[in-house]
């Protein structure tokens, strides 16, 4: 399963709402669908899973939806902190990446 | 607490084998169900996923480098070797290694900090 996400770079201010997209090339089952944050220098860190669960510890501004081929992250009020990149992650057979997209600040 | 930890050489010569090792506690792959995984990210890129090793020993690999890359574990030391053979430049990048937990709580990711890998020519 290939997953897009577009566009690349994405530019924000600090207190704005911000939705991520990633599409992926066929259906993934049960919703295995899941959305990462990764800073420079660091591990990849879960934000959800099966395209709407919150993993431990994640802050409720973070949001995650969609079924099928199409999800959304979403993020309600832009922290400084939350200036990052995300990629999505499908675990049906295997697991595919995204090629990401990264949150600037405006 | 659960703890991954990635080790192994930081420059590595083309057409060689790139052998490294994931050392982590808080958990045993000698208990059902448990796993580690390997990843790797190229500079300023995506994320791939390189293999998994379960707690009965089968091995699940990437499509794309299926016939280069190996897993095995050290039960009794807590690791988990990876090896990926005929390495070129585009093999350079943080490999990562990380374990999956998918139970009733929930799923949980726990990840190493990572080891850049320069591959020479």
């Amino acid at each position: 399963i290939v997953l897009t996400q577009s566009p690349g770079t994405l530019s924000f201010s600090p207190g704005e709402r911000a939705s991520l997209s990633c599409r992926a090339s066929q259906t993934v089952s049960s919703n295995y669908l899941a959305w990462y944050q990764q800073k420079p220098g660091q591990a990849p860190r879960l934000l959800i899973y099966r395209a709407s669960k919150r993993a431990t510890g994640i802050p409720d501004r973070f949001s995650g939806s969609g079924s099928g081929t199409d999800f959304t992250l979403t993020i309600s009020r832009l922290e400084p902190e939350d200036f990052a990149v995300y990629f999505c992650q499908q675990y049906v057979t295997s697991i595919t990446f995204g090629q990401g997209t990264r949150l600037d600040i405006k | 607490q659960i703890t991954l930890k990635e080790s192994g050489p930081t420059l590595v010569k083309s057409t060689q084998t790139l052998t490294l090792t994931c050392t982590f506690s808080g958990f045993s792959l000698s208990t059902n169900g448990m796993n580690v995984g390997w990843f790797r990210q190229p500079p300023g890129k995506a994320l791939e996923w390189l293999a998994f090793i379960y707690w009965d020993d089968i091995g699940r690999y990437s499509p794309s480098l299926k016939n280069r890359v190996s897993v095995m574990k050290v039960t009794s030391k807590n690791e988990v070797v990876l090896r990926l053979t005929n390495v070129t430049p585009e093999d350079t990048g943080t490999y990562f290694c990380a374990h999956r937990v998918d139970d009733s709580d929930g799923l949980r990711d726990y990840w190493g900090q990572g080891t850049l890998v320069t591959v020479s020519s």
